[in-house]
């Protein structure tokens, strides 16, 4: 069985960084095709993919945040890390991440962790 | 970024209907389209991915086409546990962001 779960803070202050960590078992990132990414959803909004790593440490972010996220993995620990630097009110949400496989869509999803931000 | 305009954005239909769901891209993304369903509270779930491959686990009833600009995620009768709240997402270009559309929600009449 997959399970992937998310861990951090719940509340950041704006301009702080905020780090979230992803905890999977299951599967191993080590294994080729296969990478873990994070997906965003501020209340009642849709879903924004935020970034990807996979089994090579190949990364990809989204262009409109890419200057503030970072993404790393440790395989033998089982986690990847995002972090975002100079957070927002407006990244207010819930901060999901998720196991892809080449070619497939985003499966399974961690259950979600939210994130306020507030002064 | 590449936009993914999906239609309708809010659909009220009832037991045993027949759904379908577009989303449409800016630009050609082959079949490199997922469709997620999300329930309330809940995390996304993965339907179906390359636009037409149904992702094991999830019921016959479900069936994606399309190629391209246009897609369509289709519920052949539709089942009082399908009422949620639909997405798609093109997995064509990392350059231009693995964009979700705005989502369709599908409540009961």
């Amino acid at each position: 069985q997959i399970t992937l779960k998310e861990s951090g803070p719940t509340l950041v202050k704006p301009t702080q960084t905020l780090t979230l960590t992803c905890t999977f078992s299951g599967f191993s990132l080590s294994t080729s095709g296969v990478g873990v990414g994070w997906i965003r959803q501020p209340p009642g909004k849709p879903l924004e993919w935020l970034a990807l790593i996979y089994w090579d440490d190949d990364k990809r972010y989204s262009p409109s945040l890419n200057s503030r996220l970072t993404i790393t993995k440790d395989t033998s620990k089982n986690q990847v890390v995002l972090t975002m630097t100079n957070m927002d009110p407006v990244d207010t949400g819930t901060y999901y991440c998720a196991r892809r496989v080449v070619f497939k869509g985003f499966d399974p999803w961690g259950q979600g962790t939210l994130v306020t931000v507030s002064s | 970024d590449i936009q993914l305009t999906q239609s309708p954005s809010f659909l009220s239909a009832s037991v045993g209907d027949r759904v379908t769901i577009t989303c449409r891209a800016s630009q050609d993304i082959s079949t490199y389209l997922a469709w997620y369903q999300q329930k309330p509270g809940k995390a996304p779930n993965l339907l179906i991915y390359g636009a037409s491959t149904l992702q094991s686990g999830v019921p016959s009833r479900f069936s994606g086409s399309g190629s391209g600009t246009e897609f369509t995620l289709t519920i052949s009768s539709l089942q009082p546990e399908d009422f949620a709240t639909y997405y798609c997402q093109q997995l064509n270009s990392y350059l231009r962001g693995l964009t979700f559309g705005g989502g369709t929600k599908v409540e009961i009449k």
